[in-house]
């Protein structure tokens, strides 16, 4: 059964700072790897993919991929209350798989 | 981006019916949806997934027969709970894409289905 791996927080930042999320992932195998932010009651949305070892940034947010140790990372710079979501890792086979979750509060 | 309707955003039914739930790809043709379920405070579960013009596939645990899929079209699949008891109340999420381009995987806006 593959597997992705999240905490499920809740994890608290403060307003500013810089929010880091992880995941793993089992199957050696995936390519390619997915952000995706749900709000309570709501679908969830897109933030960032990634396919290549290495970082990759757009606006407050980069994700981070190493596939040698099967994680992926998403950061957040300067964390807005509205950033307050529920971030799900997702990982393509010939299908999605999402993890579990981690829920971020970010304290105004 | 792409949209993707799914209705009815909130159902309500008696024990013992079947509920049908539609998700359509408004400007795109999708080869792929996905349903999944989400219980609150938890993670989405993948139910299964449906290929236009063949059987869905379905994961291991979710009942085939109680969860009825139908993927007739590239821009329409229905989920029909049928004989639906209290613990099938959850919120259902469609998905359409395209295999291979999963980067273009848009949501449907989800139904809350509430069993008395």
């Amino acid at each position: 059964q593959k597997e992705v791996e999240q905490n499920s927080g809740p994890l608290s930042v403060p307003e500013g700072a810089i929010a880091s999320l992880n995941c793993t992932y089992s199957d050696r195998g995936s390519q390619s790897f997915f952000w995706y932010r749900q709000y309570s009651g709501k679908s969830p949305e897109l933030i960032m993919s990634i396919y290549s070892n290495g970082d990759k940034e757009d606006g407050r947010f980069t994700a981070q991929l190493n596939k040698a140790s099967q994680y992926v990372s998403l950061l957040i710079r300067d964390s807005q209350p509205s950033d307050s979501a529920t971030y799900l890792c997702a990982v393509e086979d010939d299908k999605i798989i999402f993890g579990k979750g981690t829920r971020l509060h970010i304290l105004p | 981006g792409a949209v993707v309707s799914q209705h009815p955003s909130r159902v309500i039914c008696k024990s013992g019916t079947s509920v049908k739930i539609e998700c359509r790809s408004l400007d795109f043709q999708a080869t792929t949806m996905f349903w999944y379920r989400q219980f609150p405070k938890k993670s989405l579960m993948l139910m299964a997934t449906s290929n236009e013009g063949s059987k869905a596939t379905y994961e291991q645990g979710v009942e085939k027969d109680k969860f009825l899929i139908n993927h007739a079209s590239l821009t329409l699949s229905t989920l029909t709970v049928t004989s639906a008891h209290p613990e099938d109340s959850s919120f259902y999420i469609c998905s359409a894409g395209n295999r291979g381009f999963f980067e273009k995987l848009f949501f449907g806006s989800g139904t809350q289905l509430s069993v008395l």
